[in-house]
């Protein structure tokens, strides 16, 4: 079964307009860590955001919120006010089970790939 | 620089050659991360250091590949006898502390290809 799924390959968005990223994750572990980042065409992986499976509020980065549904097992990823540098593609990532067990590794979704039209 | 650095950028290698791809991290991260990514997938796990220590190598996908950190900074990630489904684009990301709640650095990746 799939952790991370992300059921958009890609998205079409006109500048200035909000934006919603789907992500489901599937774990049984009670922690965890949910995570987006931006891939531009340069390459490099851009932390955006991140939460915590604990975490009581949605997280929030400027223009970036995580829509955290736990009991639907969702982390949707809101950008609002795109921008045509938002252009890129998107990944939702998650880290199962807690620092204290040791858990490091993420694992990465298939990605969204998202374009603003001006 | 203040960015986690790879080399080569792009690496050409006919099969059966060896490579070794180079990864220097932020200096003073502690963990160091390598991650594979196939064309238009995400990326996958391969391996991670703590310092010079690899406490977990459970995505390397064959004995073919190795990584080392022998002085717990600079990391490199060596395929022997290269195949054509080894290519990929192959990512480093370090992190200052132990925690996962802190943000990884990537690197700009090594984009390897297998003729």
């Amino acid at each position: 079964a799939q952790k991370i799924t992300q059921t958009q390959p890609g998205m079409f968005v006109q500048e200035k307009e909000a934006v919603t990223l789907d992500c489901t994750y599937d774990t049984s572990d009670p922690s965890y860590g949910l995570f987006w980042y931006k891939q531009p065409s340069s390459g490099e992986m851009i932390f955006l955001i991140y939460q915590g499976s604990y975490d009581q509020q949605n997280a929030t980065e400027g223009r970036y919120s995580l829509n955290f549904q736990k009991a639907r097992k969702s982390a949707n990823l809101v950008i609002s006010a795109s921008q045509l540098g938002d252009s890129a593609m998107y990944f939702c990532a998650m880290r199962e089970g807690s620092i204290i067990q040791g858990a490091q590794k993420l694992v990465f979704g298939q990605g969204t790939r998202l374009t603003i039209n001006p | 620089g203040a960015g986690v650095s790879q080399s080569p950028r792009y690496k050409v290698a006919k099969r059966g050659q060896d490579v070794a791809l180079r990864c220097d991290p932020i200096s003073g991260h502690v963990s160091l991360f390598w991650y594979q990514q196939a064309l238009g997938q995400g990326p996958e796990f391969l391996t991670y250091f703590q310092n010079e220590a690899q406490l977990d190598k459970s995505g390397l996908p064959s004995d073919r590949f190795f990584a080392e950190r022998p002085e717990g900074s600079v990391s490199t990630l060596k395929i022997q006898r290269t195949q054509q489904e080894d290519s990929a684009v192959y990512l480093c990301a370090s992190r200052q502390g132990l925690t996962m709640n802190t943000e990884a650095f990537f690197g700009q990746g090594t984009r390897l290809t297998v003729v």
